[in-house]
């Protein structure tokens, strides 16, 4: 069955760069999807088709792709970043599905 | 400004039938544009689908509970709605809604905390 394997977490000094990735063997074909799930909240949609950012998002959220790992970059991380991280993707365009999800600290 | 709540029982015996509730304000769950969909988190694990409901009423569950899950629809009411049968304890989690929008996920409700337990 087809699946995303993201890292169980990631460490980060406020300020630096985190980047997170997600791999599966289709990415290569198909686009991801980054949602941020902080304690106690729903999660959020960060960065659609891969690299698109909804309004609203800051900036310093950006997504990429390169053969079948995607990849979601925080840059100048801030303390209020710290939370779990989703990727998602759609397998024939009909089921979804996430990776584990990556648990981000902000040292 | 779309809002999707949930709603129903907190608290399930188990091999009894869990039923949730979404229902959408600020906009049309009969919209061509959209699909709606129920997500799951369980305690200490991550998202997992559930299944989704097309505007036209079509049904697409994972197929890892496909057997024990039903999602339906009331556009009267404006509500779609979840039923997993024969539940146990592996299926305590906070429950989402959510509506599907070109393959995202773009709003969610607050989500439920569904304990089963006797």
């Amino acid at each position: 069955s087809y699946e995303l394997t993201q890292p169980p977490s990631v460490s980060v000094s406020p300020g630096q760069t985190a980047s997170i990735t997600c791999s599966g063997d289709k990415l290569g074909d198909t686009y991801a999807w980054w949602y941020q799930q902080k304690p106690g909240q729903s999660p959020v949609l960060i960065i659609y088709h891969g690299t698109k950012r909804p309004s609203g998002i800051p900036e310093r959220f950006s997504g990429s792709n390169s053969g079948d790992t995607a990849t979601l970059t925080i840059s100048g991380t801030q303390a209020m970043d710290e939370a779990d991280y989703y990727c998602q993707a759609w397998d024939s365009s009909t089921f979804p599905l996430f990776g584990g999800g990556t648990k981000l600290t902000v040292l | 400004q779309l809002q999707l709540q949930e709603s129903g029982s907190g608290l399930v015996k188990p091999s009894q039938t869990l039923s949730l509730t979404c229902t959408v304000s600020g906009g049309s769950i009969s919209s061509g544009a959209y699909s709606w969909i129920w997500i799951r988190r369980p305690p200490g694990k991550g998202l997992e689908w559930i299944g989704y409901i097309r505007h036209i009423g079509s049904t697409y569950y994972n197929p890892s509970l496909e057997s024990r899950v039903t999602i339906s629809m009331d556009r009267s009411k404006n509500q779609f709605s979840l039923k997993l049968n024969s539940v146990t304890a592996a299926d305590t989690a906070v429950y989402y809604c959510a509506r599907v929008a070109s393959l995202a996920f773009d709003y969610w409700g607050q989500g439920i905390l569904v304990t089963v337990s006797s």
